[in-house]
């Protein structure tokens, strides 16, 4: 069975940009969470869903961020526009009620 | 969430055990203990988990005593491929989505 799923896994944009990462969590999972990690906070929890609805979206850094979750096999992370600080690796993770998560292999996000 | 403490980083050799210990002195009833273990560019990877007493696994055991206030993950006889960050984490695994935090782990470097 397939991982999470994650693209790109590399970007590099300029500031101002729009930056659109994506997840294919693994099938039957009903819980997704998005991650963001740097060599200053660690990994942070940024939002999460469970049966593709948000629980918890207090992680999120501000207005500029947004995720979304149209449907179980499918979810969005959107930055706009993009600043340098927001470069990182962001890590898509997807589990089931037990709370073992799984993580895709990250998104490296770099804004010049 | 109960907020978990453990040490910052510890240093090991080829063949040792090492036993990382975890602090969560506010851990609530239906807590359980996660441990992950990630390498560097790649996500967290589930290692084990318990509620009480031990749970052993391929890869590790995992004691915790009678209070539930603290936890011990141990790794037999590591090797070098054993270098990474390992987590622990405490929460509610049955609520609808399980909110899943991390700190700043446990920096393990083995040596030859």
């Amino acid at each position: 069975d397939a991982g999470v799923i994650q693209s790109p896994r590399h970007e590099v944009t300029e500031m101002g940009q729009e930056v659109t990462l994506r997840c294919k969590p693994i099938s039957g999972h009903n819980s997704l969470f998005w991650y963001r990690q740097t060599m200053m906070r660690g990994l942070e929890l940024l939002i999460y869903f469970n049966n593709n609805v948000p629980i918890d979206d207090s992680g999120m850094p501000e207005d500029r961020f947004s995720a979304k979750m149209p449907n179980a096999s499918f979810s969005t992370l959107k930055i706009q526009p993009s600043e340098p600080r927001d470069s990182a690796v962001y890590f898509c993770a997807s589990s089931l009620e037990t709370g073992e998560l799984f993580f895709g292999e990250g998104s490296r996000l770099t804004v010049l | 969430l109960a907020k978990t403490t453990q040490p910052i980083s510890m240093d090991s050799y080829e063949g040792q055990e090492v036993n990382i210990t975890c602090s969560h002195n506010n851990i609530a009833t239906n807590d359980y203990i996660t441990w992950y273990q990630q390498f560097p560019s790649q996500g967290p990877r589930f290692i084990i988990q318990g509620y009480k007493t031990k749970v052993t696994n391929e890869v590790a055991s995992l004691f915790i005593p009678a209070d539930r206030k603290s936890s011990t993950l141990s790794l037999p006889r590591v090797s070098l491929s054993d270098t990474a960050v390992y987590y622990c984490l405490v929460g509610d695994v049955w609520t609808g989505g399980f909110k899943t935090i991390f700190g700043a782990g446990t920096r393990l470097f083995v040596k030859a």
